[in-house]
Order: C-alpha cells, then structure tokens, then sequence
C-alpha cells in the first residue's frame, strides 16, 4: 500500500493561495489521491480526489505530477475558515473500504 | 438530512467499564466505519462494515466490538475500557462501491471524546 509523506505544518496569508504538497512515491497505477480535512478536531471533510488528471471542484485544485508520484492541493484563495489539518490519502489497493490516515499537514491561514 | 450523528458527544469512564457509541446515518448508505483518533494523531480505522450483517477488522480491533444493527446503524462497544482507550471516536459512512471507485467518499459524524480514568 502506498503510504504519503506531507509536511507538518504551512503558513499562508488570507486572500493568497495555499499549496498543500504531497509525496506518494510508491503509488500503484489503479489507486488514487484523496484530500480530506479536519478542522479543529471536527469529523474530517472531503475535499477532492483523483486518479493522474488534475481536478478542480468548488472547493479546491488538484495537481498531480506526470508520473503520479507526488501531487499538491490548491486552495486558491484561502481564508481563515480554511486553516485546518489535512490530510493526504492513498486509497488502499483491492481494498474500496480502507482510507489510511497520516499525521497531515496543518494548515495556519493568517489575517 | 443529518447526516452522520454520534452519540454521546462527551463520556468519562472508569478503567473497567463498559458502555456502547452509537452512530447511525439517514444518506441510505451501505458502509459504515469506526475510526480512533489520539492527540496529535491521524484516524484510525477500527472496524468497519461494508453492508448490513457484516463487520470486518480494521486496523486497531482489539478491545472493541460491533454491531451492525441496521443499514442506518452501527454501534461501538467498550466491554472493559482501559485508559489505553482514551480518544475521539468517528464514526463514518459512503455509499456503495461502484464500477467508478472514485466516487466513494466517507462522510463522517462530529465524534466522541472519550476518556478512561
């Protein structure tokens, strides 16, 4: 199973876009990338998924890198409701009903 | 719509007890799931069930039980809680899997906070 490797915590100011990066080296060809949320310790929240095109949907972006070995999260206008942890998910492989939880990255979006 | 409820929102226990976390979800949904989430930790997932009548192993069973009451329930229970046991608990839900696995998404409920003294 592919596992995910994101940095602990960003900064980002208000207004400006937020780039969440993600590292998922040993991810096989039918899985794909979920971003979830958590905002202060709330239930976590889906934001967007993908498989090797980018997607955009109200919420975000989503950006993943030719050889699906990495991807980054947009958020591109970010506001102080955005600050919060998130989470970078590859879904487990023969498994639909598995999402495997890393630490995240902790999103502080200031004024 | 609801969505994903939990009750209770806030429980203390004594090392020993026991007692039950509800969940139910009114979204028609086929699979449920009970994740645990200690300090500073990401979710993980300690049972789940992917239709009504079963129930599968997740990562971190041990010391828990469930219960898939109905399509709309599923239930935790702490037979002697230890303080080991001390977290939030999420209970989720997604729809059916279909041909297009990428349209499951989990939807989850506000948590309980559990602590065992």
């Amino acid at each position: 199973d592919a596992k995910t490797t994101q940095p602990p915590s960003m900064d980002c100011a208000e207004g400006r876009a937020a780039n969440l990066p993600c590292n998922h080296s040993t991810i096989s060809g039918n899985e794909y990338v979920y971003w979830y949320r958590q905002i202060h310790s709330q239930g976590p929240q889906y934001i967007i998924h993908g498989l090797k095109n980018n997607e955009t949907n109200e919420m975000a972006s989503l950006i993943i890198t030719e050889d699906r070995k990495s991807s980054t999260l947009i958020l591109p206008h970010a506001t102080l409701r955005d600050t919060a942890v998130y989470y970078c998910i590859v879904r487990v492989r023969y498994n639909t009903d598995k999402l495997i939880f890393g630490t995240g990255t902790r999103l502080q979006v200031f004024p | 719509n609801a969505g994903v409820t939990q009750t209770p929102k806030f429980q203390v226990l004594k090392t020993g007890q026991s007692m039950t976390l509800q969940c139910a979800q009114d979204m028609n949904h086929n699979s449920m799931y009970w994740y645990r989430q200690d300090p500073g930790m990401g979710l993980r997932l300690i049972y789940y069930s992917a239709s009504e009548g079963t129930t599968d192993k997740g990562e971190v069973p041990n010391g828990y039980n469930v219960s898939r009451l109905n399509k709309r329930e599923f239930s935790l229970r702490l037979e002697s809680a230890a303080p080991s046991q001390t977290s939030v608990y999420f209970c989720a839900s997604k729809s059916a899997d279909s041909p297009r696995p990428s349209t499951d998404t989990q939807y989850f409920g506000p948590g309980t906070r559990l602590t065992v003294l």
